[in-house]
């Protein structure tokens, strides 16, 4: 299994450009969710979809920020405009299992630097 | 609501000693508790689990944690620290929204284990 596979790995861009940073979950996992993470918040949960379907937004920090899953196995999470307070350690996270406490597998992540 | 907190956002240890990590919670309702490590340019990756009957609990690469609702603590222990332990451990919490709902996964800020020869 290649487990939770992100791109890009790394990200710098400027101030006010578009940011889409991409995610594909592992196969058969029905929950996917998008995190960040800063030294001054730790990890904060965004966004979660069950069955490419959005559960609870309430995490994402303004209207800048958009998620979405087309399908099963694949899904973006985007920024615009970008502002340099989003520079962060985005990660994606899916779990499968019918276990609501199955363990959440995480992607290595993709660091955003907004100049 | 529920929430972690681990005490002491960094933890030096030589090699050979016993790692301590400390998680204390916070749950209105039973709370189902994880650890899991981060190391560098990496994600999380899961370390153990407790859900519900025996309180100690034991995971992979040596670690092992101990839930005691007395406490509300969920502490991590290692008995003998190797290099290679060195990274960041987070404490998370959940319960059970019913059925298989998904439990919000709450972490703690995290404790950075340094791990000196």
């Amino acid at each position: 299994d290649a487990g939770v596979i992100q791109s890009p790995r790394h990200e710098v861009t400027e101030m006010g450009q578009e940011v889409t940073l991409r995610c594909k979950p592992i196969s058969g996992h029905d929950y996917l969710f998008w995190y960040r993470q800063t030294m001054m918040r730790g990890l904060e949960l965004l966004i979660y979809f069950n069955n490419n379907v959005p559960i609870d937004d309430s995490g994402m920090p303004e209207d800048r920020f958009s998620a979405k899953m087309p399908n099963a196995s694949f899904s973006t999470l985007k920024i615009q405009p970008s502002e340099p307070r989003d520079s962060a350690v985005y990660f994606c996270a899916s779990r499968g299992g019918t276990a609501f406490n199955s363990p959440l597998h995480f992607g290595n992540g993709t660091r955003l630097t907004v100049t | 609501a529920q929430s972690v907190t681990q005490l002491g956002s960094h933890v030096s240890v030589s090699e050979g000693a016993l790692v301590l990590l400390r998680c204390n919670y916070s749950s209105s309702v039973p709370p189902y508790l994880f650890w899991y490590v981060q190391y560098p340019n990496q994600g999380l990756q899961l370390l153990l689990k407790y859900t519900t009957g025996a309180t100690l609990v034991k995971g992979i690469n040596g670690f092992e944690a101990e839930f005691k609702k007395s406490e509300t603590s969920f502490h991590l222990t290692k008995p003998s620290a190797h290099m290679s332990d060195a990274a960041e451990y987070f404490c998370a919490v959940t319960f059970n929204a019913g059925g298989t709902s998904y439990g919000k996964l709450t972490f703690g800020q995290g404790t950075i284990l340094t791990v000196h020869p």
